[in-house]
């Protein structure tokens, strides 16, 4: 089926340093999401992005968070600069439609440890 | 915000009885997607529907948009189903739930 594929699979990074999660979405989507789950929890919605824009985030999505997608390249999650509490797997997806029955499909997660 | 609950918390069944995950929310869903999370964390989608009933293999999902809420029903077990089931779904944001921990023995 329809692969969403993510680069890194796992990152260490220093406390402070900046770092960007690089997804690939399935080649026809226009909705496009990441998620964050630290080890033992819930999944937690982060943002969502459609046609260039934020279209809704949550209270995670800190100041130092930002998306972008340019050039209908790399859909990005870059964190300036990292902290500790950002240690988890973030996951991204992506949809053909956002209001639908259509499949959100998830990539395989980017396992970040800031130390 | 919206919220998704899911019950029970955890189930335990003996290989061939039949499972059934609710998945409740706070207000109006456009889309409800159910996963099973692999232990390594990755996600597998089994259904996504937004309303009315849809088949899969032994799985079936069940969605009443009205009463904000659905259901997944597993029949015939097996002790591969076990691990733990995610409900996502919502309208602006898709939110998950906690998920309910299945274990199906022999």
């Amino acid at each position: 089926g329809p692969k969403v594929l993510q680069i890194p699979s796992h990152q260490i990074i220093d406390m402070g340093q900046m770092v960007t999660l690089n997804c690939d979405p399935v080649s026809n989507h226009l909705y496009f999401y990441w998620y964050k789950q630290i080890l033992g929890q819930q999944m937690e919605f982060l943002v969502n992005f459609y046609n260039g824009k934020v279209m809704e985030k949550s209270k995670l999505f800190k100041d130092q968070f930002s998306v972008e997608r340019p050039d209908g390249s790399y859909f990005t999650l870059k964190i300036q600069p990292t902290a500790l509490e950002d240690s988890a797997v973030y996951f991204c997806a992506s949809s053909l439609e956002h209001h639908s029955g259509n499949t959100l499909y998830f990539g395989e997660g980017s396992r970040l440890i800031v130390v | 915000g919206q919220q998704v609950q899911q019950s029970p918390a955890s189930l335990v069944l003996q290989e061939g009885e039949n499972a059934e995950l609710q998945c409740n929310f706070s207000s109006t869903a456009t889309r409800l997607q159910w996963f099973y999370q692999r232990p390594g964390g990755s996600l597998v989608s089994l259904l996504s529907n937004p309303s009315g009933t849809k088949h899969t293999g032994r799985l079936t999902s069940t969605t009443v948009t009205k009463e904000r809420r659905g259901s997944l029903h597993i029949s015939s077990s097996q002790i591969t189903d076990s691990g733990t089931y995610l409900c996502q779904g919502g309208s602006a944001k898709l939110i998950f739930g906690e998920g309910t921990k299945l274990t199906v023995s022999s």
